[in-house]
């Protein structure tokens, strides 16, 4: 079954940029989508279409596109930023596929 | 403002059938390719992506649960049906609705609270 791949942790200071990466071999083809979610909440989308950003969504998040990797940039991180992340895209048939995870620590 | 809630049992013994409610409001179940997905989560771990169903009555499942599931509409009552047999306790998970706003490419915007349902006897 088609996967998509996360790094399990990121850590970053507070005001530094934070990158979490997502890859998977389709996608290429594939638009990519991205949640956070925080401790005992719901997801919310945070980029759509690899790097449109919904209103609402701090200008601070911002999603890029190169082969393979889609990856989620966060300029000068808060502290309300920490939380986990999570991919989202679709396989060749379009049935939706997350990504396992990864938690964002402000350190 | 759009907002979909989950319903249902809290706990449900091993072998027996789960079915969950997803009520939405702020739009129809009847607006043009739009759709309402189920997601879950079991504690502590990755969201899994388990089936949809679009105003045009297109459903799609997880291939790995497929035999296990039926998702099912009313559009009159606003309401989005799953049911899933057969539980175990390793379906114990938070059970997740969320729309899709576009059948040609899928994302989920927003979410409903979840609904957490334990499997045990």
């Amino acid at each position: 079954s088609y996967e998509l791949t996360q790094p399990p942790s990121v850590s970053v200071s507070p005001g530094q940029t934070a990158r979490i990466t997502c890859s998977g071999d389709a996608l290429p083809k594939q638009y990519a989508y991205w949640y956070q979610q925080k401790p005992g909440q719901a997801p919310v989308l945070v980029i759509y279409k690899d790097s449109e950003r919904p209103s609402g969504i701090p200008e601070r998040f911002s999603g890029s596109s190169s082969g393979t990797t889609v990856t989620l940039t966060i300029s000068g991180v808060q502290a309300e930023d920490e939380a986990d992340y999570y991919c989202q895209s679709a396989d060749s048939s379009g049935t939706p596929v997350f990504g396992g995870g990864t938690k964002l620590t402000v350190l | 403002q759009v907002t979909l809630k989950e319903s249902g049992p809290v706990l449900v013994k091993p072998t027996e059938t789960l079915t969950l409610t997803c009520t939405v409001s702020g739009f129809s179940l009847s607006n043009a390719r739009m759709g309402v997905s189920w997601i879950r989560q079991p504690p502590g771990k990755a969201l899994e992506w388990l089936a949809h169903i679009f105003s045009n009555d297109e459903k799609s499942y997880s291939t790995s649960l497929k035999s296990r599931l039926t998702i099912s509409k009313d559009t009159s009552k606003s309401q989005v049906v799953l049911t899933m047999t057969n539980m175990d306790p390793v379906d114990t998970a938070t059970y997740y609705c969320a729309r899709i706003q576009d059948s040609s490419s899928i994302w989920f915007d927003p979410w409903g609270q979840g609904t957490l349902v334990t499997v045990s006897s």
